[in-house]
């Protein structure tokens, strides 16, 4: 079936790097995506979302960017902070509010 | 504000036995989310109210699985007899509408089949 996939399962950077976390995706009729943060015993909380008339989109220290092109996502996070260590992960919205989402990145940061 | 409120947030029981969780979403969404998170995993949809009516339950495995929403509100996910397979986070999440954007998630119940 199609799904959603990360390319990497974990990501460690240096406090005050930039992290890429990628997603592939397969569906090509979706058309919203979302990326997540999920820190250790809580829920998913989410980060940045994008449309497919998008192919970027920017908030507060992160930079989400879609190929659709490859049926690619990414989540660009500048001047990472220990904070930012969690499991990162995107997903895809299908037809009325369906999320579907891939396994996971977890980002380490270094001090 | 308050965010979606889970209980009980760790539950231990023995196969076989029943067990039962529930949801406060935010007051005002319609929308109500039971995901199921194996660890090391994403969440995978169980099933989604409109209000009081489960629209998509496809993915719930209706033979021990239940959930209800009489009122509208909050929310009950039931699994009676649970087996050692179904040890993982329950998570609820809730959003204003059906259409596309943010689901708001609560803090999941971790769930020990022994």
């Amino acid at each position: 079936g199609e799904s959603v996939g990360l390319h990497l399962p974990t990501l460690s950077v240096q406090e005050g790097d930039n992290s890429i976390i990628n997603c592939a995706y397969s569906n090509s009729a979706s058309d919203y995506f979302i990326w997540y943060k999920q820190e250790s015993g809580k829920g998913p909380q989410f980060i940045i979302d994008i449309r497919s008339n998008m192919d970027k989109r920017q908030g507060q220290r992160v930079t989400v960017l879609l190929n659709k092109t490859v049926k690619h996502l990414s989540l660009q996070i500048a001047a990472t902070q220990p904070g930012d260590s969690a499991v990162y992960f995107c997903a895809e919205n299908l037809a009325f509010q369906k999320l579907v989402f891939g396994t996971g990145t977890r980002l380490l940061v270094s001090p | 504000e308050a965010g979606v409120v889970q209980s009980p947030r760790y539950k231990i029981i023995e196969k076989k036995q029943p067990v039962a969780f529930w949801c406060n979403p935010i007051s005002g969404h319609n929308t109500l989310y039971w995901y199921l998170q194996n660890l090391g995993q994403g969440p995978e949809l169980l099933i989604r109210y409109e209000n009081e009516e489960a629209v998509d339950d496809s993915q719930l495995p209706k033979d021990r699985f239940s959930a209800e929403r009489l009122k509208g509100v909050d929310s009950t996910l039931k699994i009676q007899p649970a087996e050692l397979g179904d040890s993982a986070v329950y998570l609820c999440a809730s959003s204003p509408t059906s259409a596309q954007g943010e689901q708001f998630f609560g803090p999941g119940t971790r769930l020990t089949v022994l």
